[in-house]
């Protein structure tokens, strides 16, 4: 879906490093998502953002870090990356309306060596 | 706090069989939902389900929504090769809010021609 575009779409990186991840969607969607998935744990979500300067912690939100200054941004950054964040991020929106369904990114693979 | 269980984890079928997925919540669900993700892809939404007891199809692909809201299948008639991935159910998390989603461990089919 070209609405929704993640950059990069690899990226391998130094334990210790920052490391900034960006989505962005043009439909201006209110909700936006970051879930990382990984072999045996499915996909689990990051954190959320209900609208512009609205954020909450997910189910592993630990050693991440999130803004919306912007309605169609949703940057996620790993402050001091570890080697447990290697992982593949996918970014998602969602509309208002009664149809919840996510329209997913197409994900970054990191790699934290 | 909430949980989506999905079974089976994984599904061979030989190309003109039936397959069926199963996801089971702890709890009741306001609404569940469907994604395919293909190898190496990103998860694409393919239905929502709101009301009790529930069927919507498409084409060859028949979802089911339990008459108690706790439960979810997937059915497929007569598998091709493109129905080749990983099928996941979500459901709202614990957190109250529809837009967030907890999704199962996924069903991964592959179709042997």
């Amino acid at each position: 879906d070209a609405g929704i575009t993640q950059s990069p779409r690899y990226k391998i990186t130094e334990t210790g490093r920052q490391v900034t991840l960006m989505c962005h969607q043009t439909w201006s969607h209110s909700y936006m998502f970051w879930y990382r998935q990984d072999l045996g744990h499915g996909l689990r979500l990051i954190y959320y953002s209900a609208a512009a300067d609205i954020t909450d912690k997910g189910e592993v939100p630990d050693g991440y870090v999130v803004s919306r200054s912007k309605t169609e941004n949703f940057p996620l950054t790993l402050e001091s990356a570890t080697r447990s964040q290697t992982s593949v991020y996918f970014c998602a929106s969602s509309g208002q309306g009664l149809n919840y369904g996510y329209t997913f990114g197409s994900g970054t693979r990191l790699t934290v060596v | 706090g909430q949980q989506v269980m999905q079974i089976p984890q994984y599904q061979h079928v030989q190309e003109g069989e039936d397959f069926t997925t199963y996801c089971n919540s702890s709890t009741t669900l306001s609404n569940i939902q469907w994604y395919k993700q293909r190898p190496g892809g990103h998860p694409v939404f393919l239905i929502q389900l709101v009301k009790s007891g529930e069927v919507k199809k498409q084409k060859r692909l028949t979802f089911q929504f339990g008459e108690a809201k706790k439960n979810s299948s997937l059915h497929i008639t007569a598998t091709q090769t493109t129905d080749v991935g990983t099928y996941f159910c979500a459901g709202p998390g614990s957190s109250g809010s529809a837009r967030q989603l907890t999704f199962g461990s996924g069903t991964q089919l592959t179709v042997l021609p």
